[in-house]
């Protein structure tokens, strides 16, 4: 069982929005500002997507948004693209003498 | 362009050891930790450890501590993870990683190797 809990699917058709939820606890996501996500297609290194509860690297579109709300972190995704299937995973620090957990991930379909 | 480049699939026998490699390259490696995430079949990732190269400080999640080892070679650009005696419960993609850390703590992951797969047999 993963420290963060998130769905396990999600879907959406194409232009529509999603959100994906990550909830935890107040010593990892409730209590810090280190929440990230990352999206994973199969086979392939995990990408960065979302950083610091929101913020975005460049290079990744801002269809892709974040928010947290005490101990639940939230992903959106919105203008649904078919490109976007893949899993998707959150983590959180949890604390100085804790390198981090990660929610058991979910997998988004574009219908 | 900062690149993790894995060790290919292994396959082995519970009790055998084995040693994957993770080869950095696009930044200076020294000035970075860098460290591995298991995700075990139709799991979530789980941190197994990170280390500071030019130190070789090591980090160990719970889960892992005494179980695995990481190690670098600054000379060239190389992070590994070990294991002195396989189990059946091993078997998992290990990617390798490289956080971007604040005040000590792991902060975001920024680039991601591509996944090595070990499947430890009974």
């Amino acid at each position: 069982q993963s420290a963060l809990t998130q769905p396990p699917s999600a879907s959406g058709s194409p232009g529509q929005s999603v959100t994906i939820s990550c909830t935890g606890i107040s010593s990892d996501v409730g209590g810090y500002s280190y929440v990230s996500w990352y999206q994973h297609n199969p086979g392939k290194a995990p990408k960065l997507l979302i950083y610091e509860v929101s913020k975005r690297p460049s290079g990744v579109p801002d269809r892709f948004s974040a928010s947290k709300s005490g101990n639940t972190a939230s992903l959106t995704v919105s203008g649904l693209q078919a490109e976007d299937e893949a899993d998707y995973y959150c983590s959180s620090n949890a604390g100085s003498n804790n390198l981090g957990v990660f929610g058991g991930g979910t997998k988004l379909t574009v219908l | 362009e900062v690149q993790l480049v894995q060790s290919g699939a292994e396959v082995k026998k519970a009790g055998e050891s084995l040693k994957i490699s993770c080869k950095a390259s696009g930044y200076n490696f020294p000035n970075y930790w860098i460290g591995w995430v298991r995700q075990m079949p139709g799991k979530g990732l789980e941190w197994v450890g990170i280390i500071y190269p030019p130190d070789s400080d090591a980090r160990y999640g719970s889960s892992f501590e005494g179980q695995v080892t990481i190690s670098a070679d600054k000379s060239i650009t190389t992070a590994y993870l070990q294991w002195s005696s396989l189990q059946a419960s091993d078997t998992a993609i290990y990617y390798c990683a490289r956080p971007f850390m604040a005040g000590g703590v792991i902060v975001r992951i920024d680039y991601w190797g591509q996944g090595t797969l070990v499947t430890v047999s009974s």
